[in-house]
């Protein structure tokens, strides 16, 4: 079955600085990638995806590349606030059904 | 708009009762999944449905059982409950296995 493996499990950013968190896939199957963010007490949301097709998307702050060669892909959050202290996901879509990976928890101190 | 809604929000069992988790979506979507949390392992897909009538196993859906009898509605059953699923469970739903999923709040279940 497909495996995603996500780092760094914790991550701490100064408010203003840039967040990258790296996950890696195992089928080649796989044609989408989204990522997640799970604030404290709640459900898991989609921030943003992308699609085997597309290389890299961006959305304000947010921005994800995907190297379907490596079988990699990367969540890039620029200028860091506190509210994106939260836990995020990435997550691969082989064969009809989502492998998330294990999560980074984003601590960003003022 | 509700989204999905997952009751009760927290739950204490004893090792070898039963109990069902509840998943209501107001969205009309066809896909439904239920997942389990734990600390250093992300999100592990229990069971799934594509529509009312039609279940399939996830990758952990060993002690758990599920129906969908309506688009609505899929609740999650602990058949004897057991310390190790002790968790935070989640339901979702979307409109297609590759779209977004909206997650319910979670139930977090403790097995003593």
């Amino acid at each position: 079955g497909e495996n995603v493996e996500q780092h760094p499990s914790t991550l701490s950013v100064q408010e203003g600085d840039s967040a990258v968190i790296k996950c890696t896939y195992s089928d080649s199957a796989s044609n989408y990638f989204p990522w997640y963010k799970q604030e404290l007490g709640k459900g898991p949301q989609l921030i943003i995806d992308i699609r085997s097709n597309v290389g890299e998307k961006k959305d304000q702050r947010i921005a994800v590349t995907l190297n379907k060669t490596a079988k990699h892909f990367s969540l890039h959050i620029t200028e860091t606030q506190p509210e994106d202290s939260a836990v995020y996901f990435c997550a691969a879509f082989p064969w009809g059904k989502l492998q998330f990976g294990a999560g980074t928890q984003v601590v960003v101190t003022p | 708009n509700a989204g999905v809604t997952q009751t009760p929000k927290f739950q204490v069992l004893k090792t070898g009762q039963s109990m069902t988790l509840q998943c209501a979506q107001d969205m009309n979507h066809e896909y439904m999944s239920w997942y389990r949390q734990d600390p250093g392992m992300g999100l592990r897909l229990i069971h799934y449905s594509v529509g009312a009538g039609i279940t399939d196993q996830g990758e952990v859906p060993n002690g758990y059982n599920v129906s969908r009898s309506t688009t609505e509605d899929f609740p999650l059953r602990l058949l004897s409950a057991a310390p190790s699923q002790t968790s935070v469970y989640f339901c979702a739903s979307s409109s297609d296995p590759g779209a977004e999923a909206f997650f319910g709040q979670g139930t977090r279940l403790t097995v003593v």
